[in-house]
């Protein structure tokens, strides 16, 4: 099981870059690393995946090193409607076992005018 | 409508009492989860479906039954609540398997047991 670390919570200001970081030391070779979003009140949001290097998409990127035992989500320009949890998420197929599927506590953003 | 829906939204029951959560997907993904969440704490895994009749526990199963005898649903039951499942139940579900955790939850079910 890999197990993440994630910032208890973050606080920034709109317009701003935000980067949080996920450590998971002991991710399997077959892991991918995603990230979820949740407002409150409401169920996780799909963000953003990866494997390695760096993906993007229209609202995020994904940095991973080559050693893999961390990845960034990078936030471009946050606004107030960014606050939110932000989950880590570590995992490989459906078939290695259902531990896999761990949130963990998460990243709570706080977006400041 | 299209999407993932879940029924009830809210619910109170008491101890002791069977409640049946339902959720329905109208994607026919092949993968289904129930989590639940707990005040201020992340998602934890309960059961997931991998197909109709096939279930597998996650890491909380204790006291919840699960069944899916068609693709498109995938109901919890407790089958004697107690005060310790009142929480948040989050169902998910995706279309993937192999590496891929895009889930799509629905809006939530807030029980409550007392």
């Amino acid at each position: 099981l890999a197990k993440t670390t994630q910032p208890i919570s973050m606080d920034s200001y709109e317009g701003q870059e935000v980067n949080i970081t996920c450590s998971h030391n002991n991710i399997a070779t077959n892991d991918y690393i995603t990230w979820y979003q949740q407002f409150p009140s409401q169920g996780p949001r799909f963000i953003i995946q990866g494997y390695k290097t760096k993906v993007t998409n229209e609202v995020a990127s994904l940095f991973i090193p080559a050693d893999r035992k961390s990845s960034t989500l990078s936030l471009p320009r946050v606004s107030l409607s960014d606050t939110a949890v932000y989950y880590c998420l570590v995992g490989g197929s459906m078939d290695t076992g259902r531990r896999a599927l761990t949130f963990g506590s998460g990243t709570r953003l706080q977006v400041q005018p | 409508d299209a999407g993932i829906t879940q029924s009830p939204r809210y619910k109170i029951t008491e101890t002791g009492r069977q409640v049946t959560l339902m959720c329905h997907q109208t994607w026919s993904h092949s993968y289904m989860f129930w989590y639940r969440q707990d005040l201020g704490h992340g998602l934890r895994l309960i059961y997931y479906s991998a197909a109709a009749d096939i279930t597998d526990k996650g890491e909380v199963p204790d006291g919840y039954v699960v069944s899916r005898s068609k693709t498109e649903n995938f109901p919890l039951t407790l089958e004697s609540a107690t005060r310790s499942q009142t929480s948040v139940y989050f169902c998910a579900s995706s279309d993937t398997g192999g590496g891929l955790y895009e889930q799509y939850f629905g809006p939530g079910t807030r029980l409550t047991v007392t």
